[in-house]
Parts: C-alpha cells; sequence; structure tokens
C-alpha cells in the first residue's frame, strides 16, 4: 500500500525566507504528483503537477522537484510571504497493474506553514 | 478551478437518516472523486467515477454509495448516517488520467 509522508508538520518561517517542504512516498510506481495549497476551511488549490517523467516544474516562487527512484519529492518556497501561511498537501497518482488507477490520489498529511512578518 | 461546485456546504443531521452530498461540475471532465478529510487520517478516497454510470469503490467505501447519471453530477448518499461519517467531504474532477486535479470547496457534514 503507498504511504507517502510529509516532513515537517509544522513550519514557523520569518517573512522573506526560502524554504523546502519535504515529501516521500514508498511505491515508486507512480504516474505523477501533485502538490496542493489548502486554506483554513476551504478546499485544496492545485500549485504544480509533476509527471513521472519529468524532474521539476516551476511556477513563479514555487519549485517542484521529484525523485521517483527515490521516492521524494521536494516543494521550494522562495523569498516566503505572509500570504503563503497554509497547509501544504502531496499527492501521488500510483500506477497498479494494469498501467493506471483511474487517476486516484494518495496524499501525505500536509505541513502547516506559518509566515510571520 | 474546473467550475466544480459542491452542496449543501454546511449540513447537521441525525444518526440514521440518508444524506446525499452533490458534485456538479462544468467543464466536462471525465473523472470524479469522494474524498473525505479528517485530522490525523488526511484525505482519504471514498467512491470515484470513470464516467457516465462507471463508479468503483475507494479506500473508505463501507457505509457509501454514489451516482452519476450525467457528466456533471457525481451524488455521494450515506444511506444511514453514523456519527463516524462526520467529517468534511470534498469533490475532486480531472480531464484525463494525468492531468492536473482540481477540488471543490467541501461540504462539512456533522452527524449527532
Amino acid at each position: 500500500k503507498q504511504e507517502v509522508t510529509q516532513i515537517p508538520a509544522a513550519l514557523s518561517v520569518p517573512e522573506g525566507e526560502n524554504l523546502v517542504l519535504n515529501c516521500s512516498f514508498t511505491d515508486s510506481a507512480i504516474y505523477n504528483l501533485q502538490w496542493f495549497r489548502q486554506d483554513p476551511g476551504k478546499g485544496l488549490t492545485s500549485l504544480l503537477l509533476i509527471q513521472s517523467s519529468q524532474r521539476e516544474q516551476t511556477s513563479g516562487r514555487l519549485n517542484a522537484s521529484l525523485d521517483k527512484s527515490s521516492g521524494r519529492s521536494t516543494l521550494y518556497i522562495a523569498a516566503s510571504q505572509p500570504g503563503d501561511s497554509a497547509t501544504y498537501l502531496c499527492a501521488v497518482g500510483l500506477l497498479n497493474a494494469g498501467g493506471t488507477s483511474y487517476g486516484k490520489l494518495t496524499f501525505g498529511q500536509g505541513t502547516i506553514l506559518t509566515v510571520h512578518p | 478551478d474546473a467550475g466544480i461546485t459542491q452542496s449543501p456546504r454546511h449540513k447537521v443531521t441525525e444518526t440514521g437518516t440518508p444524506v446525499t452530498l452533490r458534485c456538479h461540475q462544468t467543464e466536462n471532465h471525465r473523472y470524479m472523486y469522494w474524498y473525505r478529510q479528517d485530522p490525523g487520517h488526511g484525505l482519504r478516497l471514498i467512491h470515484y467515477s470513470y464516467g457516465v454510470k462507471d463508479t468503483d469503490k475507494g479506500e473508505v467505501s463501507d457505509g457509501y454509495s454514489v451516482s452519476r447519471s450525467k457528466t456533471e453530477d457525481f451524488l455521494l448518499t450515506l444511506e444511514s448516517a453514523t456519527s463516524s461519517q462526520t467529517s468534511v467531504y470534498f469533490c475532486a474532477t480531472r480531464q484525463g488520467l494525468y492531468t492536473e486535479a482540481f477540488f471543490g470547496q467541501g461540504t462539512r457534514l456533522t452527524v449527532v
């Protein structure tokens, strides 16, 4: 069974700092990995999607990397701002024996990020 | 975000009553999913659909059923609500298997 772990569980940093969130998964047979942001009481907002054949994706101040063989992904946030405060979730799509699993995602527990002014 | 609307957004119901949650999408996405989010468990898949009238069970499907009679609507039914089904329920959609997944705003369900 695929297990996804996110470290740290919580992180508090001063504004302007660069930071890294970690995601690890136990089964490397994935077809993609997606990072989400969740604000309190809200839904999930997609940040970045990395296909299994890709090494990284960038969007603005965000950069996500994927090392499928070692079962790791990182989300790098540059020049953090108070508005970045949220819970960050990673989710992997697992390939089954038939070559797909209908787009089902397995989620980590999330990292709660607080950026203080 | 794929125009996903969940209804109701909040609901309080009594143990033993049936409850139906609705997910409506406007982007003609083929794949639709229901997840629940609970402290300590994260998000877990309840049921999913890979086309009209094509559905299957997820990780935590006991006590839930789904129906999809139209591309745009995916219904989640709790046949007889229990307190363990108190949770926040999220609907998600994606166009294709390898494309981005989008989530609705969630439905907070309380079973008393």
